[in-house]
């Protein structure tokens, strides 16, 4: 079955750029869909495509996708994007793939 | 708009049954692809089922043989009918809506209902 490796934690000091890397054998020829999950909370999509924004999502994220590693960047970080975010893949062997989230702390 | 409320969850012993439900409004259900994805307390997201627009169903290895998804097109609803529970089955379980066909986003998510499985 496909994996998606995703550090588990990421910590960045507000104003500053995070990325947030998902690891995946030949990823880039898959698109790759990014979800933001607050505490309690469902979660919400931020990036889809590997590079397109829902409607009301900030420009401030933003995404890459090649090679092995896609690439979820969040410039201008603020105290409110403090959450998880995860991955995810269609993958024809497993379906939906979620990468194991890495938790974004703003320091 | 787009809506999807879950019911159904609760505590169950291990080895018993439980069927979720998931309401949705704004769209429908039958024209879309439709999963059910879970999250244990503290972990990450696991994809558990879907079922598309043709009626095709498939499962995560995890539970295949035991769960259930189906929709009511009548009621625009989509259930999953969970069977011979295990401990580990204990998640909060989401209902969401694929956007844009296969391999598409997940658009929309529900709230989420919570499933504990625990003698």
């Amino acid at each position: 079955s496909y994996v998606l490796t995703q550090p588990p934690s990421v910590s960045v000091a507000p104003g500053k750029t995070a990325r947030i890397t998902c690891g995946g054998n030949n990823i880039g020829s898959k698109s790759v869909h990014w979800y933001q999950q607050k505490p309690g909370q469902a979660p919400v999509l931020v990036i889809y495509y590997d590079t397109d924004r829902p409607s009301g999502i900030p420009e401030r994220f933003s995404g890459s996708n090649s090679g092995n590693t896609a690439t979820l960047t969040i410039s201008r970080v603020e105290a409110g994007d403090e959450a998880d975010y995860f991955c995810q893949v269609w993958d024809s062997s497993s379906d939906v793939v979620f990468g194991g989230g890495t938790e974004l702390t703003v320091l | 708009e787009v809506q999807l409320v879950e019911t159904g969850g609760g505590l169950i012993q291990p080895g018993g049954s439980l069927r979720l439900s998931c309401a949705a409004s704004g769209f429908i259900v039958s024209s879309n692809y439709m999963n059910w994805v879970r999250q244990a307390p503290g972990k990450g997201l696991e994809w558990v089922s879907i079922i598309y627009s043709g009626g095709s169903t498939y499962y995560a290895d995890s539970v295949k043989g035991r769960f259930t998804i189906s929709r009511d097109n009548s009621k625009n609803t989509l259930y999953l009918q969970m069977n011979s529970l295990r401990v580990e089955d204990t998640a909060v379980y989401y209902c969401a809506r694929v956007g844009s066909g296969y391999g598409g986003e997940f658009d929309y998510w529900g709230q989420g209902t919570l499933v504990t499985v625990s003698s």
